[in-house]
């Protein structure tokens, strides 16, 4: 059973880019989300979908970020024209919609932007 | 107000030990669950253990438990006879049934396993 994966691990990139995040849930999983975290501080959600659906989205998420589910599998984060303060841990989660829906992790891709 | 409080930002335990690590809540929702995670260094969060708000017995996983005390809104994690694999931030974290399906995180202990 493999896990969460994300793709890339490391991004580094130069302020105004657009860069693109993949995650890989669990096969069986039918909810996927994605967080962001900055140094010395806990996850904070950004969005979640449920199947191809995107059902939330945080506040967080301004309208240069994107993200799709486009067939209920994988999922991509876009962040275009990126800043400084976008610099962080993307993590992604995916769980199965049972009792205790917990979520399980993948490695995330830090972002560096210059 | 903060949904999830760690006060501890860092503590050490020597191996062998028992620690525990706290996290006290903030919810309006009767229906809700809490959980553990642990983040070494590499970034993954793992997941630890699972507590519900409607759960009569407190959560136990392998060398971890959980100390619910839901009138006090506290989700206390143990982990006993702690290794060095242990070193670690650990994150409490809370989902909300009527705030849907996100997980909101408390700040984190950063707990480091002397031997």
């Amino acid at each position: 059973d493999t896990g969460v994966s994300q793709d890339p691990r490391h991004k580094i990139t130069k302020r105004g880019q657009n860069v693109t995040f993949r995650c890989d849930p669990i096969s069986e999983h039918n909810r996927l989300y994605w967080y962001r975290q900055t140094l010395g501080q806990g996850p904070e959600f950004l969005t979640y979908f449920q199947n191809e659906a995107q059902l939330e989205k945080s506040r967080l998420l301004s309208d240069r970020f994107s993200a799709e589910r486009p067939k209920g599998s994988f999922s991509t984060l876009e962040i275009q024209r990126t800043e400084q303060g976008d610099s962080a841990m993307y993590l992604c989660a995916s769980s199965f919609m049972d009792f205790t829906d917990t979520q399980y992790f993948g490695p995330g891709t830090r972002l560096t932007v210059l | 107000a903060q949904k999830i409080t760690q006060t501890q930002p860092g503590m050490f335990v020597q191996e062998k030990e028992a620690v525990t690590l706290d996290c006290t809540y903030d919810t309006s929702d009767p229906s809700y669950g809490l959980f553990w995670y642990k983040q070494p260094s590499s970034g993954e969060m793992i997941f630890l253990i699972y507590q519900g708000s409607y759960d009569q017995q407190n959560a136990t996983e392998g060398r971890y438990s959980l100390n619910f005390q839901k009138a006090r809104k506290s989700a206390n994690l143990v982990i006993s006879a702690s290794q060095l694999g242990d070193s670690a931030m650990y994150f409490c974290a809370m989902r909300e049934v009527a705030a849907g399906n996100k997980l909101t995180f408390g700040g984190g202990t950063r707990v480091l396993v002397k031997p």
